[in-house]
């Protein structure tokens, strides 16, 4: 089955303690990006690789690091995660970065 | 900067009856764009989308959109809402700064009304 798969898929965790969530598509995707969703902001890109060891940043990626070593895999990283980043975190990937992406099911971080 | 706007965080509609949800983008050229669906407690999942073909785009469920320039809006639409529509529909654009950016709009969450 043609999926996104995200790990964790709930978090509590507290300021400063480093976290890495997993993401990983199985589609054989170019393309793979990184979201948070806050009420009332919608979906707001963190990062984007348009392919592997390719990587940008998207409109909030303060506090954020990404990495793409293998094309299907690419873990968000917080370094020292502050309160402000509690979020509801998505996963999406898709062939090529104009096409319509597959969503994984989300990570919600709540960090104290 | 690319932007979204969908007007009405909240929409209630009767079973039965039309469903219109509005996105407006900023562009002076076509961009690509797409309504995704959220159901509780799940990821986003394509409904439709443009990309510089038919202006009048059909999408899964019964919903389609129509791509209007002059206006900058795409518009989504289902003649006759069911209860299982009922979830949070966001518009997206790419395409303006790079197809790699993808902006999204604040999201608008469909009641339906048995």
């Amino acid at each position: 089955e043609a999926q996104v798969t995200q790990n964790p898929r709930y978090l509590i965790t507290v300021t400063g303690k480093k976290l890495t969530v997993t993401c990983s598509q199985n589609m054989n995707h170019e393309y793979m990006s990184w979201y948070r969703q806050d009420p009332g902001l919608g979906l707001r890109q963190i990062y984007y690789s348009m392919n592997v060891e390719v990587t940008d940043k998207g409109d909030v990626p303060e506090g954020y690091k990404v990495s793409r070593k293998e094309k299907r895999n690419f873990p968000l990283i917080l370094e020292s995660p502050s309160p402000n980043q509690t979020s509801l975190y998505f996963c999406a990937s898709s062939p090529k970065d104009y096409q319509p992406q597959h969503f994984g099911d989300g990570t919600r971080l709540s960090i104290l | 900067a690319q932007s979204v706007t969908q007007l009405g965080s909240h929409v209630s509609v009767s079973e039965g009856a039309l469903v219109l949800l509005r996105c407006n983008y900023s562009s002076s050229v076509p961009p690509y764009l797409f309504w995704y669906v959220q159901y509780p407690n799940q990821g986003l999942q394509l409904l439709l989308k443009y990309t510089s073909a038919a202006t009048l785009v059909k999408g899964i469920n019964g919903f389609e959109a129509e791509f209007k320039k002059s206006e900058t809006s795409f518009h989504l639409t289902k003649p006759s809402a069911h209860m299982s529509d009922a979830a949070e529909y966001f518009c997206a654009v790419s395409g303006i700064q790079g197809y790699q950016k993808v902006t999204f709009g604040t999201g608008t969450k469909l009641q339906v009304i048995p």
